[in-house]
């Protein structure tokens, strides 16, 4: 079964200051999709990951992904207030059509 | 195009109590999941429907929990009885077959409590 896991799973910072999230799954899928979740809030769709070495960029928030490694990082760049929400890796299947979630990782960021 | 539609957005009830829940996808979604996200987790998948067969009810506690998606489209997600772990956020998506690209859409959630 896949099992997927973020970390950190909290993360304060400062504004202006560069973080990495990292995501790691534990069997084969073949595409990756970062969320943002507001409080009380659904999921936003940020990024869709389709290949290995995919690399897409939105704002502050840059996505990567290596298949090979498992291995999925969410870079923000100088962060600001409007980043603070939580972010959500998941996985998921072309074949089943299943998308399965991270813990997520709560992002606070100071002003 | 229209989103995801949910209903109802809050709902509490008693334990031992039962509770539906209605999803209407967006059109032409053929797979629908219904998830379960309790407060300070990920979603958990509880069923994936592809049009009004089910593809995936491993992690649905079959016991209290059932879901149909009669003619392919609307779908409701029911709990009886109720206990006071079912205290969550239920969610559910569509999407194309297959999840296509950004095709994966969320509602916006029936968030339930269990006194």
């Amino acid at each position: 079964e896949l099992k997927v896991e973020q970390n950190p799973l909290f993360l304060s910072m400062q504004e202006g200051k560069n973080y990495t999230i990292y995501c790691n799954y534990s069997t084969t899928s073949d595409r990756l999709y970062w969320y943002r979740q507001d409080p009380g809030k659904s999921l936003e769709s940020l990024f869709v990951l389709l290949s290995n070495g995919a690399v897409k960029q939105e704002g502050r928030l840059m996505a990567s992904l290596d298949t090979k490694a498992r291995l999925s990082t969410l870079h923000i760049t100088a962060a600001v207030h409007d980043l603070s929400a939580t972010y959500f890796c998941a996985p998921g299947s072309s074949n089943t059509g299943k998308l399965i979630f991270g813990q997520g990782t709560t992002l606070q960021v100071k002003p | 195009e229209a989103g995801v539609a949910q209903s109802p957005r809050y709902k509490i009830i008693e334990k031992r109590q039962s509770v539906a829940f209605w999803c209407n996808p967006i059109s032409g979604h053929a797979t629908l999941y219904w998830y379960q996200q309790i407060l300070g987790q990920g979603p958990k998948l509880l069923i994936q429907f592809q049009n009004n067969g089910v593809v995936d009810d491993s992690q649905l506690p079959k016991d209290r929990f059932s879901a149909e998606r009669l003619k392919g489209v609307d779908s409701t997600l029911k709990i009886q009885p109720a206990k006071l772990e079912d205290s969550a956020v239920y969610l559910c998506a569509s999407s194309l077959e297959g999840g296509v690209g950004h095709g994966y859409t969320f509602g916006s959630g029936t968030r339930l409590t269990v006194v």
